[in-house]
């Protein structure tokens, strides 16, 4: 299975646009890519998904090019509480199966 | 309406014996998948479940195995624990498994292995 990679860790101070860029390759044609946010001793939780182009909700927004070989999440205005590791979740095609992979995380810290 | 549950939170084993985790999804959601998490590894995939049927396998030998219940209730099982086997184990749960990936996780439980 190809791999998916992601920056280790970013630095950025309140109130920045912080942008977050996962590469992946071998996604499953129908499959969604998903981003998560996770907070220490607790599981990650779901941010956004989006299959093409932009999806935007009201905590961030997510961009992915027409090939789906990679996709930037973007956190408007990030505050100190947004401090935490990010994940990107690309479904990966392996033969008829499918493994839900996740990035090996973005360790976001926010400073004041 | 109540979150994902796993049970126990936390679990201490000798190597050689065996392990049960349980997790109970969100009311309503089918489809429940279970993750290991090690400061090594990351969150790797270990299987999912939807409707009592295992649909998908992550690359873990044969000890590691789950099942689903009518009730959505999903349970994984480690034989012959090993000391690589400390990790948190997650569960997580979404409405179908098919094309969103809207999962909830639960707390996860701590696996030590002495």
């Amino acid at each position: 299975l190809a791999k998916t990679t992601q920056p280790i860790s970013m630095d950025s101070y309140e109130g920045q646009e912080v942008n977050i860029t996962c590469s992946h390759n071998n996604i499953a044609t129908n499959d969604y890519i998903t981003w998560y946010q996770q907070f220490p001793s607790q599981g990650p939780r779901f941010i956004i998904q989006g299959y093409k182009t932009k999806v935007t909700n009201e905590v961030a927004s997510l961009f992915i090019p027409a090939d789906r070989k990679s996709s930037t999440l973007s956190l408007p205005r990030v505050s100190l509480s947004d401090t935490a590791v990010y994940y990107c979740l690309v479904p990966r095609a392996s033969g008829s199966a499918r493994q839900l992979t996740f990035g090996s995380g973005t360790q976001l810290t926010v400073l004041p | 309406k109540a979150g994902v549950t796993q049970t126990p939170r936390y679990l201490i084993k000798t190597r050689g014996q065996q392990v049960t985790l349980s997790c109970s999804p969100i009311s309503g959601h089918r489809s429940v998948s279970w993750y290991q998490q090690t400061p090594g590894q990351g969150l790797q995939f270990l299987f999912e479940y939807f409707s009592e049927t295992q649909r998908n396998k992550g690359n873990f030998p044969g000890r590691f195995s789950g099942r689903q219940f009518s009730n959505s209730r999903s349970e994984m099982n480690v034989s012959t624990l090993e000391l690589g086997d400390s990790a948190l184990y997650l569960c997580a749960s979404s409405l179908d498994w098919e094309n969103s990936y809207e999962q909830y996780f639960g707390p996860g439980t701590r696996l030590t292995v002495t």
